[in-house]
């Protein structure tokens, strides 16, 4: 069964820094992998869909990295905001597999 | 606006009852799942469907049921057997598997 782990389980960071939340799977036979965030006591909104062939994907000041003979994602947040406060849930599509695997999650926070 | 509906946003059940969570998409998507989260654990797959009047248990389907008569619609019982159900219930949809994910606002189960 494909596990899912992210590290950190929980971040603090001061304005305008540049981080990389880690994400590793144990089945390196995926579909895609999928980086979400999640507001408290809100759903998940999807923020970037990487397919297996490909290496990265980027939106605005997200970059993701998918490297998959290693089994590793990361997600890189340039200049770090306030509003960039959530946890952050990487999540795995198997080739053998019918819906996503997710991890426990990052949970963020930026300090002002 | 497209997107993913869910309700009610609370629900309280009392020991024994059934309760049907509701889900509803206006995004013309062939997929939809149903998740559920517990405080500081990632998504867990309860039930997907692929298509109308189909649907596949997922990795914790016991003591759950759910029914997909209509493509937009694809609400999920939580029945009396459901021995743990206090959590937080994810709905969502995809164009078909493999593609972008949308989750509805979710919605809250308590019991009491």
């Amino acid at each position: 069964k494909q596990e899912v782990t992210q590290i950190p389980a929980a971040l603090s960071v001061p304005e305008g820094e540049n981080l990389v939340l880690n994400c590793s799977f144990t089945d390196s036979a995926i579909y895609n992998l999928q980086w979400f965030r999640q507001d408290p006591g809100k759903g998940l909104t999807s923020l970037l869909l990487i397919q297996s062939s490909q290496r990265e994907q980027t939106s605005g000041r997200l970059n993701a990295s998918l490297d998959k003979s290693s089994g590793r994602s990361t997600l890189y947040i340039a200049a770090s905001q306030p509003g960039d406060s959530a946890t952050y849930l990487c999540a795995v599509e198997s080739n053998s597999g019918y819906a996503l695997n997710f991890g426990k999650g990052t949970s963020l926070l930026v300090t002002p | 606006d497209g997107g993913i509906t869910q309700s009610p946003k609370y629900l309280f059940r009392k020991e024994g009852q059934n309760v049907t969570l509701s889900c509803e998409q206006n995004l013309n998507h062939d997929a939809m799942y149903w998740y559920r989260q517990d405080p500081g654990q990632g998504l867990r797959l309860i039930y997907y469907s692929q298509i109308v009047n189909d649907f596949q248990k997922g990795d914790i389907a016991e003591g759950y049921s759910v029914s997909r008569e209509k493509k937009e619609s694809f609400p999920l019982t939580v029945t009396s057997a459901q021995k743990n159900p206090t959590a937080f219930y994810l709905c969502a949809s995809s164009i078909t598997d493999g593609n972008t994910i949308y989750f509805g606002e979710g919605s809250w189960l308590t019991v009491v």
